[in-house]
């Protein structure tokens, strides 16, 4: 069975701060690894991964995959009260039949 | 663009009732997927559509589920009769068929079943 664990569950920070957050995976047949955040209502996507070593980068967010730790990082410098949300990660598996296993999230609180 | 638009929003109903969740997936696309989010369990996929075909279905929790895709441009989760274990935000999503597409979310359902 697909595997997706997040850590940590949860993260309190103050603005300014720099975050890590992280995703491991047990997958078979992976295809990509993908980030979102969720704020009240609908995850939005931010990140799609492929390929290992390759920084995607988007304002302050960045995100890498290591296919061979099977691992990804997603870190939010300088960051703000905006950013206060669930993140998800989620690897997709499969080929013609491509699908979504998603992790736990980790819950991020940023105080002012 | 408008984006991937489910019906209702909030559904509050008592148990042993039948619950009909809607979802309108965005224009173009061919993958449609049904997920559960709660708690305990983070955001479940429960069936996923390829031109309006099942493919699986296997996280589908009992019987009382089930969901159709009569054409591209309209789904339908349904549950009956309704528990109140069946409590939790329903998530509808699509894609462009294939790996490496991402899903767009659409707001939820967030169902309560007393």
């Amino acid at each position: 069975e697909d595997k997706v664990v997040q850590s940590p569950l949860s993260l309190v920070v103050h603005e300014g701060d720099t975050v890590t957050l992280n995703c491991s995976y047990e997958v078979t047949n992976f295809r990509s690894l993908l980030w979102y955040k969720q704020e009240k209502k609908a995850p939005t996507f931010l990140f799609m991964l492929t390929s290992s070593g390759i920084e995607k980068k988007s304002g302050r967010l960045s995100s890498i995959l290591d296919k061979k730790e099977l691992f990804s990082i997603l870190n939010i410098t300088a960051t703000q009260t905006g950013d206060s949300a669930i993140y998800l990660c989620a690897v997709g598996s499969g080929g013609s039949n491509y699908k979504l296993t998603f992790g736990k999230g980790t819950l991020l609180t940023v105080n002012p | 663009d408008a984006g991937v638009i489910q019906s209702p929003r909030h559904e509050v109903t008592e148990m042993g009732q039948e619950v009909t969740l809607r979802c309108k997936p965005i224009s173009g696309h061919n993958s449609l997927f049904w997920y559960r989010q709660t708690m305990m369990r983070g955001l479940e996929l429960l069936i996923y559509f390829n031109n309006n075909v099942p493919i699986d279905d296997s996280g589908m929790p009992e019987d009382r589920f089930s969901a159709k895709m009569p054409n591209a441009s309209f789904s339908t989760l349904k549950i009956q009769p309704s528990e109140p274990r069946d409590s939790a935000v329903y998530f509808c999503a699509s894609s462009f068929q294939g790996a490496n597409q991402p899903q767009h979310f659409g707001d939820g359902t967030r169902l309560s079943i007393l």
